[in-house]
């Protein structure tokens, strides 16, 4: 089945740039949306945005200033970039898969074990 | 942004009680909706789509209703495996939102 693998650095510095990895497995990139969602410790989960293989992208508003996605389709990759990082970017994040079409909404079905971001200097 | 009130933020529960979780949407939104569930240190987990359609592979014992701004989660007897964090989601407008969250614990 579908497997989705986030890698990555686990610490980065404040100002710097958050670089990281989405790898699919077992399946194709085709007819998805890939998404990128984060939780800090202890709190609720944020959507940061996604990108469908066409190469559009949706990012979440709070953010869309520093955030950059990407889709591989050769390697099955999908990359997240957030800029100008401060420590209320740390967190865990989490790639996922998700599907929609204009009737129907099908939710973020696979998902990542997700990587824990910590920014420090 | 379309606000998703979860409530309550917290239950204590008992094996074979039935729970009911809510979420309040900030505006009147389509059936896009979701619920996931969430344990300690795991991803979360999809649970029902379209506000009431169980996916695959989840237990009868969970189900999903509502509309328009109203929507509920309900655990009919709860299993050991279901003390949990619930999340709902909204997927109606961008930015996709979530609830806060539900923490079932064990009474």
């Amino acid at each position: 089945q579908v497997q989705l693998q986030e890698s990555g650095p686990g610490l980065v510095k404040p100002s710097e740039t958050l670089s990281l990895t989405c790898t699919v497995s077992g399946g194709s990139v085709d007819g998805y949306y890939w998404k990128w969602i984060r939780q800090p410790a202890g709190k609720g989960l944020e959507w940061i945005g996604r990108i469908y293989p066409s190469g559009r992208t949706n990012y979440n508003a709070s953010l869309k200033s520093r955030v950059t996605m990407s889709l591989d389709t050769s390697k099955s990759q999908f990359s997240l970039k957030l800029r100008s990082v401060t420590a209320a970017d740390t967190a865990v994040y989490y790639c996922a898969r998700g599907a929609e079409n204009y009737y129907y909404y099908y939710g973020m079905d696979v998902w990542g074990q997700g990587t824990t971001v910590t920014v420090s200097s | 942004d379309i606000q998703m009130t979860q409530s309550p933020s917290s239950v204590s529960a008992s094996v074979g009680d039935r729970v009911t979780i809510t979420c309040r949407a900030s505006q009147g939104i389509r059936s896009w909706v979701a619920w996931y569930q969430q344990k300690s240190g795991k991803a979360p987990k999809l649970l029902i789509i379209g506000a009431s359609s169980l996916q695959s592979g989840v237990p009868s014992r969970f189900s999903g209703s509502g509309s328009g701004t109203d929507f509920t989660l309900t655990i009919s007897s709860l299993q050991p495996e279901d003390f949990a964090t619930y999340y709902c989601q909204q997927a109606d407008t961008l930015p996709v939102t979530f609830g806060g969250g539900t923490k079932v614990e064990i009474k």
